[in-house]
């Protein structure tokens, strides 16, 4: 049974950067991809981006320009930067495994992790 | 970007009711459709996945139909554990979007 259990810093000043790391307990860790989501008042669920075991990134695009999602297999651990913080950067950050059906190409959040708040303010 | 939408926005129902949620794609997804049940204070937990599939461990009061661009989530007796923001997800591109929630309560 795979668990999740995220930390990092949860106050943060405008234009700093946002580092979150989510550790894999149970289960296969090679097996999947890896994905963070937030959660903010005004704009409801948003995916940030995922990595795959290989190391293999997708990102939103709103993001992009200031997201990095790394990896580290030895640790069964991935991770989230989000430079360039602003007040609109204040949200829940969750961690969440990406399942998927490979001949179906379904795929869904299954587990998450407990939830990160981060609060941008000067 | 797919946008996804709900209704209602939130309802009032009792233990016991029937209640059904929609959800609307604004492109055709297929079947590519998850559906999350939130309580407050805790991430969104599993429901649904792949638009009819029940998440193991999921009390079978809980079921999904829909394909292309709309969806249906349906829990036929509504329990006291139920009373939670439901959201549902599509899987079909990137970047992954969510409906905007609908919150049930109690009447």
């Amino acid at each position: 049974q795979v668990q999740l259990q995220q930390w990092g810093a949860g106050l943060l000043k405008p234009s700093e950067t946002l580092s979150l790391t989510c550790a894999v307990y149970g289960g296969s860790f090679s097996g999947y991809s890896w994905t963070w989501i937030r959660q903010s008042p005004g704009k409801g669920l948003e995916w940030i981006g995922e990595i795959n075991h290989s190391g293999s990134t997708n990102y939103n695009p709103s993001l992009k320009s200031r997201v990095t999602i790394s990896v580290d297999t030895s640790k069964n651990q991935f991770s989230l930067k989000l430079s360039s913080m602003t007040a609109a950067d204040t949200a829940v950050y969750y961690c969440a495994t990406t399942r998927l059906i490979a001949a179906a190409g379904v795929n869904w959040f299954d587990p998450w992790g407990q939830g990160t708040l981060v609060t941008v303010s000067s | 970007d797919i946008q996804m939408t709900q209704s209602p926005s939130s309802l009032s129902a009792s233990v016991g009711d029937r209640v059904t949620i929609t959800c609307r794609a604004s492109q055709s997804i297929s079947n590519y459709l998850n559906w999350y049940q939130q309580k407050p204070g805790k991430a969104p937990k599993l429901l649904i996945y792949a638009a009819s599939s029940l998440q193991s461990g999921v009390p079978s009061r809980f079921s999904g139909s829909g394909s292309g661009t709309d969806f249906t989530l349906t829990i036929s007796s509504l329990q006291p554990e139920d009373f939670a923001t439901y959201y549902c997800q599509q899987s079909y591109s990137t970047p992954r979007t969510f409906g905007p929630g609908t919150k049930v309560d109690i009447k």
